[in-house]
């Protein structure tokens, strides 16, 4: 079954603590991206791909870093969160055309306390 | 730059009343439009797409959208709205260099009984 595959699906974490949320997809989709979603602002990107190595920022990249060493995988890092990272986060792939459908994993809520 | 703006953050309709959900963006050349929706708890799915040709694009579950480049619009519509038709739907348009994906804040509808 073609799927985003994100890890974990609920985290609580404290201020300061590195976490990585991870993103795997099983379709060889060359593009993937981060987003965060949060209420009143829609889907904000974080981060995206274009191919493996090939990483760029998106509209709110400040505190995250990623890494595309492997054309299925896309982890999300945030090195010392902060409380203002709370947020429901998605991975998404598609192929590299830019008129294709994005397809989603299911999403994880982080809380940074 | 691209923009998405959705008029209203939530809508409510009767079962079986029109379903219109409003959309206009900012794009310095010929966008790719998208509606995507999202069922609660779960990732976002594509609901239908405007690349190029025909103006009124038919979606999945009985939706369809009109591109009307005069009024930079892509409202969502749905003859009759069905209690499952309950969600978030967020309009999308791509960027210039077609690589990201800019949403709006999101519509939540609601369909009473």
């Amino acid at each position: 079954e073609a799927q985003v595959t994100q890890n974990p699906r609920y985290l609580i974490t404290v201020t300061g603590k590195k976490l990585t949320v991870t993103c795997s997809q099983n379709m060889n989709h060359e593009y993937m991206s981060w987003y965060r979603q949060d209420p009143g602002l829609g889907l904000r990107q974080i981060y995206y791909s274009m191919n493996v190595e090939v990483t760029d920022k998106g509209d709110v990249p400040e505190g995250y870093k990623v890494s595309r060493k492997e054309k299925r995988n896309f982890p999300l890092i945030l090195e010392s969160p902060s409380p203002n990272q709370t947020s429901l986060y998605f991975c998404a792939s598609r192929t590299g055309v830019a008129n294709e459908k994005l397809f989603f994993g299911s999403g994880t809520q982080l809380s940074v306390l | 730059a691209q923009s998405v703006t959705q008029l209203g953050s939530h809508v409510s309709v009767s079962e079986g009343a029109l379903v219109l959900l409003r959309c206009n963006y900012s794009s310095s050349v010929p966008p790719y439009l998208f509606w995507y929706v999202q069922y609660p708890n779960q990732g976002l799915q594509l609901l239908l797409k405007y690349t190029t040709g025909a103006t009124l694009v038919k979606g999945i579950n009985g939706f369809e959208a009109e591109f009307k480049k005069s009024e930079t619009s892509f409202h969502l519509t749905k003859p009759s709205a069905h209690m499952s038709d309950a969600a978030e739907y967020f309009c999308a348009v791509s960027d210039t260099g077609r690589r990201a994906l800019t949403f709006g804040s999101g519509t939540r509808l609601q369909v009473q009984p």
